[in-house]
């Protein structure tokens, strides 16, 4: 099974802020990589697929990048709307895998 | 406007069956793969089972293989997922969700969820 590892596990930021995401492959997965934004009580919602493109609806402001086993999520200016959780989840191959998610919460 | 609206979970105690439905519309619901995913109180997504759009195709987690069917009905437009043996470890709110495009494994949208408890 391909392991899927996010970094960090919480990040505090203030609205403004560029924040950052890590999801790390434990084997090469080219682009098939997604990821997801959960506000509690919600589901998820899909906001990057194949790595770096974004969903339809999905503010500029976030953006994905990375192939292989190392890629980012940036939210360039983080709105109050963005305070959530987000996972990562590899496409590549069966069984399915999601990170451990990232809890971004409000400094 | 493409809608998932789950129904079918409660409280069961462990050894027990339940099954799941998700009810589709506004898009061709046998065009397209679907899965379920399930997430426990306070942690992290877990993928359960998909199947593809005819139904002919079908894969699971090792945690729930042998207890858990998935399968779908397309005339009626819903996906199910029969749980059977059920444990206290799978308890979570389960999600079903539709995939983007065709061998695409990534998901959207997704269902609100229903709760299943497993517990004595």
């Amino acid at each position: 099974d391909i392991q899927m590892t996010q970094s960090p596990s919480s990040v505090s930021a203030s609205v403004g802020d560029r924040v950052t995401i890590t999801c790390r492959a434990s084997q090469g997965i080219n682009s098939w990589l997604a990821w997801y934004q959960q506000k509690p009580g919600k589901a998820p919602r899909l906001l990057i697929y194949a790595a770096s493109s974004l969903q339809s609806g999905v503010p500029s402001r976030f953006s994905g990048s990375g192939s292989g086993t190392d890629f980012t999520l940036t939210i360039s200016s983080l709105q109050p709307e963005d305070f959530a959780t987000y996972y990562c989840q590899q496409a590549n191959s069966f069984p399915i895998t999601f990170g451990q998610g990232t809890r971004l919460e409000i400094k | 406007e493409v809608q998932l609206v789950e129904s079918g979970g409660g409280l069961v105690q462990p050894g027990g069956s339940l099954r799941l439905s998700c009810a589709a519309s506004g898009f061709s619901f046998s065009s397209y793969a679907m899965i379920w995913v399930r997430q426990a109180p306070g942690k992290g997504l877990e993928w359960v089972s998909t199947i593809s759009g005819s139904g002919s195709n079908t894969y699971y987690a090792d945690s729930v293989k042998g207890r858990i069917t998935i399968s779908r009905d397309n005339s009626k437009s819903t996906l199910y997922l029969q749980m059977n043996s059920l444990r206290v470890e799978d308890t979570a709110a389960y999600y079903c969700a539709k995939y983007v495009a065709d061998g695409k494994r990534w998901f959207d949208p997704w269902g609100q969820g229903t709760p299943v408890t497993v517990s004595s």
